[in-house]
């Protein structure tokens, strides 16, 4: 069975600062990849995915993921946050239909 | 508007009372989740469905069951087995083809609590 960790469960940034958070997962076949993100008050919705094909992603508002395969990782990250990015990130892996989430992350920005 | 519905967003039950939470969807996806959100643990997958008429045990199913009878719903009934059926409850959709999953679209949830 595939699981999922997310190394940083709170993590706070002042406005402009750089952001990476963490994803690994174990499964040794294909994987599909995705990170989501809730924001205050608001239903989960998708960042970025990866299937196939280039490993650096780019999603919404900025944020872009690099899969490595060797490291079974899949981080997410961005240049400069601004404070409208505090919210909480989860990753997770589909394994033929089947997802599993990480705990999640949550992100403060300071202003 | 294309989208999840889940009702009703709060609910409030009995211990040893089953009770059915509904999801449907408009997006004429063919695979539905259903997922519980606690504190610290993440998403946690209780039953998915690819396709109408099959669905397939999570992670978490013990206490739980669902039906599949029609493509744009998946009710889920949280049976009284359910030792700590107190939690937030989230359902999604989602595109599928072949064995892979598209992104999944999630809906409001339903907070349930039980005493």
């Amino acid at each position: 069975a595939q699981s999922v960790s997310q190394h940083n469960h709170h993590v706070i940034l002042s406005e402009a600062a750089s952001l990476e958070l963490g994803c690994n997962y174990s499964y040794g076949g294909t994987v599909n990849l995705f990170w989501y993100v809730q924001y205050p008050g608001q239903h989960l919705q998708l960042l970025l995915k990866y299937f196939s094909g280039d490993p650096l992603v780019k999603g919404i508002k900025g944020f872009e993921a690099e899969f490595i395969k060797s490291k079974f990782s899949f981080n997410l990250r961005k240049p400069s946050v601004q404070w409208s990015d505090t919210a909480e990130y989860f990753c997770a892996v589909n394994v033929v239909g089947k997802s599993t989430f990480g705990d999640g992350t949550t992100l403060t920005v300071k202003p | 508007d294309g989208g999840i519905t889940q009702s009703p967003k709060y609910l409030f039950r009995k211990e040893g009372q089953n009770v059915t939470l509904s999801c449907e969807q408009n997006l004429n996806h063919d695979a539905m989740y259903w997922y519980r959100q606690d504190p610290g643990q993440g998403l946690r997958l209780i039953y998915y469905s690819q396709i109408v008429n099959d669905f397939q045990k999570g992670d978490i199913a013990e206490g739980y069951s669902v039906s599949r009878e029609k493509k744009e719903s998946f009710p889920l009934t949280v049976t009284s087995a359910q030792k700590n059926p107190t939690a937030f409850y989230l359902c999604a959709s989602s595109r599928r083809t072949g064995t892979s999953s598209y992104e999944q679209y999630f809906g409001p949830g339903t907070r349930l609590t039980v005493t």
